[in-house]
């Protein structure tokens, strides 16, 4: 059974940080590019990072650049989103996604950026 | 960054057919914009319907069927179900990064 399980989300402060993960199984991980997407309550998909698929390349929204950095670690099967100087905007769920022709994604992992 | 429209809201009927499309503010939408098709009920995680323009994965149902049409994207579906229902994302590449479109909620009724 292919599955993506994102975990480390939680409560944070402004100026806080939080380092999500995105436990991947079931299917070739290493042989994929990997998105992470948020969806603040209420609104639409909004993309912010993707890495290829041995972590040479990577790139971010514009909203994220030079705060949120993207890591895999393809010997545990897991990718990694370094979240540093949250703000409340950027509050949402945060999903884990692989592309091309694998196209999973997990459940979700709920990040609360307030003071 | 760019912008990437797509109707708001759609409605069809059941067994009906739709297209709904996904544009770019930069021009037409080609191949190179490597479209994906995403569906989200309420509640619950997105599930990928059609990558790379055209391609479909096992899960997704023969009706669903991705191309370019007058220079945008877009996903037909043929024979709409109940369950059909929902808000429905396209993706495009732009110099390296992805966009969302804002989402068509589909109505079928």
């Amino acid at each position: 059974e292919v599955q993506l399980v994102e975990s480390g989300g939680g409560l944070v402060q402004p100026g806080g940080s939080l380092r999500l993960s995105c436990a991947a199984s079931g299917f070739a991980f290493s042989n994929y590019w990997m998105y992470w997407v948020r969806q603040a309550p209420g609104k639409g998909l909004v993309w912010v990072s993707r890495i290829s698929y041995d972590g040479s390349t990577t790139s971010y929204a514009d909203s994220v650049k030079g705060r949120f950095t993207i890591s895999r670690d393809n010997a545990k099967n897991t990718l990694y989103l370094q979240m540093n100087s949250l703000r409340a905007e950027d509050t949402a769920v945060y999903y884990c996604t692989s592309t091309g022709a694998s196209g999973y994604w997990g459940q979700g992992t709920l990040v609360t950026v307030s003071s | 960054q760019a912008v990437v429209t797509q109707e708001p809201s759609l409605t069809v009927s059941p067994g009906g057919t739709v297209t709904l499309t996904c544009g770019s503010n930069t021009g037409d939408v080609t191949s190179g914009h490597y479209p994906y098709w995403f569906q989200q009920k309420p509640g619950q995680a997105p599930r990928t319907l059609i990558y790379e323009t055209s391609n479909k994965h096992s899960w997704t149902p023969a009706r669903f069927s991705g191309s370019l049409v007058g220079g945008k994207a877009a996903l037909t579906l043929s024979g709409a179900q109940p369950e059909d229902e929902a808000e429905y994302y396209c993706l495009l590449s732009h110099s390296g990064a992805r966009v969302f479109g804002g989402g068509t909620k589909l109505t079928v009724l």
